[in-house]
């Protein structure tokens, strides 16, 4: 079982749409989740953090925490051809020093 | 501004030569980590570093070397060993706070032929 699992897609949604976007973790001890978005050819930006179970907003973004269930999700309202990139899930797992695991992606593509 | 600053951006190696990457921030973080990410593929840890003259491996770490002489530098070299070395090279640094988040540099496309 891999530590970060996400779907690779791509994920198609038309423009105005809500983008969901799931990643399951293994080790139930983990505290911090985190999504980024990469472009294609670029670096990953963070766009949102989550440490709590629940959910947190910050603009068109939600993000979802289940650690009974070891998913965290992410919500796109209102999605945007800008949008289109890979959302990658990290996850800070427990140990001895902070390893900041990352999923493989979702390829998220928004259609106009 | 604070950030993260990886260069050359673009780099052409001819196999058989090591090759060293740059990586130099100015957060103050203690933490600093190499990835390496393949086309289509996720992240990928190299090596990673808590504090001063101490690093670790990664789950990818035959190949290639790191040090850390200094807080704001983590340089990483590309040795010959690497079988291969052609991929997109990040580096990203954290502060300490056990919920911080990755700051990455720009990345550096290291192609070997």
């Amino acid at each position: 079982q891999k530590e970060v699992e996400q779907n690779s897609g791509p994920l198609s949604v038309p423009e105005g749409a809500i983008a969901s976007l799931n990643c399951t973790y293994s080790d139930r001890g983990s505290q911090s989740f985190f999504w980024y978005r990469q472009y294609s050819g670029k670096s990953p930006e963070l766009i949102m953090s989550i440490y709590s179970n629940g959910d947190k907003e910050d603009g068109r973004f939600t993000a979802q925490l289940n650690k009974a269930s070891q998913y965290v999700s992410l919500l796109i309202r209102d999605s945007q051809p800008s949008d289109s990139a890979t959302y990658l899930c990290a996850v800070n797992m427990r140990g001895g020093y902070q390893k900041v695991t990352f999923g493989t992606g979702t390829k998220l593509q928004v259609i106009p | 501004d604070g950030g993260i600053t990886q260069s050359p951006k673009y780099l052409f190696r001819k196999e058989g030569q090591n090759v060293t990457l740059s990586c130099e921030q100015n957060l103050n973080h203690d933490a600093m980590y190499w990835y390496r990410q393949d086309p289509g593929q996720g992240l990928r840890l190299i090596y990673y570093s808590q504090i001063v003259n101490d690093f670790q491996k990664g789950d990818i770490a035959e190949g290639y070397s790191v040090s850390r002489e200094k807080k704001e530098s983590f340089p990483l070299t590309v040795t010959s060993a690497q079988k291969n070395p052609t991929a997109f090279y990040l580096c990203a640094s954290q502060g300490q706070a056990f919920n911080s988040p990755l700051h990455f540099g720009n990345g550096t496309r290291l192609t070997v032929t």
